[in-house]
């Protein structure tokens, strides 16, 4: 089974500050068909989750591009250039290469 | 715009049985895999099972193989997770997902395993 390990699982931040989540898995991602099935989901406090990216730096349509994702392989990473208060809640990665796995998630909170 | 509502959670008894329903609408049913996602109290996310558009293929998490059955039907645009065996480690909120890499979110339905 293919673990996704994210870092770090609470991030404190400033309002208007970068914020940066990692996800690591435990073997490569690239698929047969030479797509990256990696994806990052929001979870606002009391919300069902939303996904804000797919195959791992596709924006979802109605996401703000202060969102952005990147990486390759194992590593990947989740950017927010500025935060702003309704960034608050759980982020996770996801891979849908080898059957499907979530991270742990990842708590954004606002200092 | 996308709808998918979930429904049929409940208190169940360990060993018992419960039926999800997932009402999807605004796109095209016939078209799109399907997924339920669970999310245990206070923990993360969990893939459950997927199906294809014409329901010839599911996919389980291990936990769940041999107790749960995903299925649909197109003619109603349903979605349905047949529960069995239920352990008190299948308490969570289990949320309808559209596709195989859940672009769309239901509200979720909360399934409590409890004695």
């Amino acid at each position: 089974d293919v673990v996704m390990t994210q870092s770090p699982l609470s991030l404190p931040v400033t309002l208007g500050q970068p914020a940066s989540i990692s996800c690591r898995s435990s073997q490569s991602l690239v698929h047969s068909d030479g797509n990256t099935y990696l994806y990052w989901f929001q979870q606002r406090p009391g919300q069902s989750p939303r996904r804000l990216i797919y195959w791992v730096s596709n924006r979802d349509s109605g996401v703000p591009d202060r969102f952005s994702g990147s990486g390759s392989g194992t590593d990947f990473t989740l950017k927010i250039s500025r935060v702003e208060a309704e960034d608050a809640g759980v982020y996770y990665c996801m891979q849908g290469t080898h059957l499907w796995t979530f991270g742990q998630g990842t708590k954004v909170e606002i200092k | 715009e996308v709808q998918l509502v979930e429904s049929g959670g409940g208190l169940v008894q360990p060993g018992g049985a419960l039926r999800l329903s997932c009402a999807a609408s605004g796109f095209t049913f016939t078209s799109s895999w399907m997924t339920w996602v669970r999310q245990a109290p206070g923990k993360g996310l969990a893939w459950v099972a997927n199906i294809n558009q014409d329901g010839s293929v599911q996919y389980y998490v291990d936990s769940v193989k041999g107790r749960f059955t995903i299925s649909r039907d197109n003619a109603k645009n349903s979605l349905f997770l047949q529960m069995n065996s239920l352990r008190v480690e299948d308490t969570a909120i289990y949320y309808c997902t559209k596709g195989r890499y859940f672009h769309v979110w239901g509200q979720g339905t909360t399934v409590t395993v409890s004695s």
